[in-house]
């Protein structure tokens, strides 16, 4: 079955750093992958979505890095603020849709 | 865009009652999901719709939960003598699907189960 590996441990960075996310996923060759916002109570908001021949996305400041050879995709926020404090999530699509376990990420101002 | 609408938001029920959940989709989408999600977990599929038809369901979902979506709108999760490990989120999403893929997926706000 699908498996998706995100930073086991929350990440603390200080404001208007860069925080690079990682998605590790395992047994499948998606076509494309898309990364999600969620804050404590909410349902979960759409942010990124990078295609199996695309190296690299940019919006605003984020970025996106996808290399199917390691399997693997990186979530960069660059300038960072208090306001992106919340957990992301990574996604694939097969048969099913699956998400990792999500990276809790506070900006410490 | 009224966005994704689920209620209730909150259900505190006994063990062993019955369960329904509903999700009022994007009225022009076409795809139709459900998760559960607990504490420091990303969400877990359920199950999904293409209009009306239930095209996938997880293997992990009991023969106690059903769905439906009559006429490809809104949608219903029901869960039948609920049980402990039913405490949990269950977040609706909506997307229109196009042969190209990758459509974001939009979410509720979830309907949050306790059960005593």
């Amino acid at each position: 079955s699908q498996k998706i590996e995100q930073n086991s441990e929350a990440l603390n960075i200080q404001e208007g750093k860069t925080a690079t996310l990682t998605c590790n996923y395992t047994n499948y060759s998606p076509a494309y992958l898309q990364w999600y916002r969620q804050d404590p109570g909410r349902g979960p908001v759409f942010l990124l979505l990078i295609r199996e021949n695309e190296k690299e996305k940019r919006k605003e400041r984020l970025k996106v890095t996808f290399d199917t050879t390691l399997k693997q995709s990186l979530f960069h926020i660059t300038a960072s603020q208090p306001a992106d404090s919340a957990t992301y999530l990574c996604a694939l699509d097969g048969n099913q849709f699956y998400f990792g376990t999500g990276t809790s990420l506070t900006v410490i101002p | 865009d009224t966005g994704v609408s689920q209620n209730p938001r909150h259900k505190i029920t006994k063990r062993g009652q019955n369960v329904t959940f509903r999700c009022d989709p994007i009225s022009e989408h076409n795809r139709l999901y459900w998760y559960r999600q607990t504490l420091g977990q990303g969400p877990e599929f359920l199950t999904y719709f293409q209009n009306e038809a239930q095209l996938e369901k997880s293997r992990l979902l009991s023969d106690r939960f059903s769905a439906e979506r009559p006429k490809g709108s809104f949608s219903t999760l029901e869960i039948q003598r609920t049980e402990q490990g039913d405490s949990a989120m269950y977040l609706c999403a909506s997307s229109q699907w196009t042969f190209e893929g990758g459509q974001p997926q939009h979410f509720g706000d979830g309907t949050r189960l306790s059960i005593l």
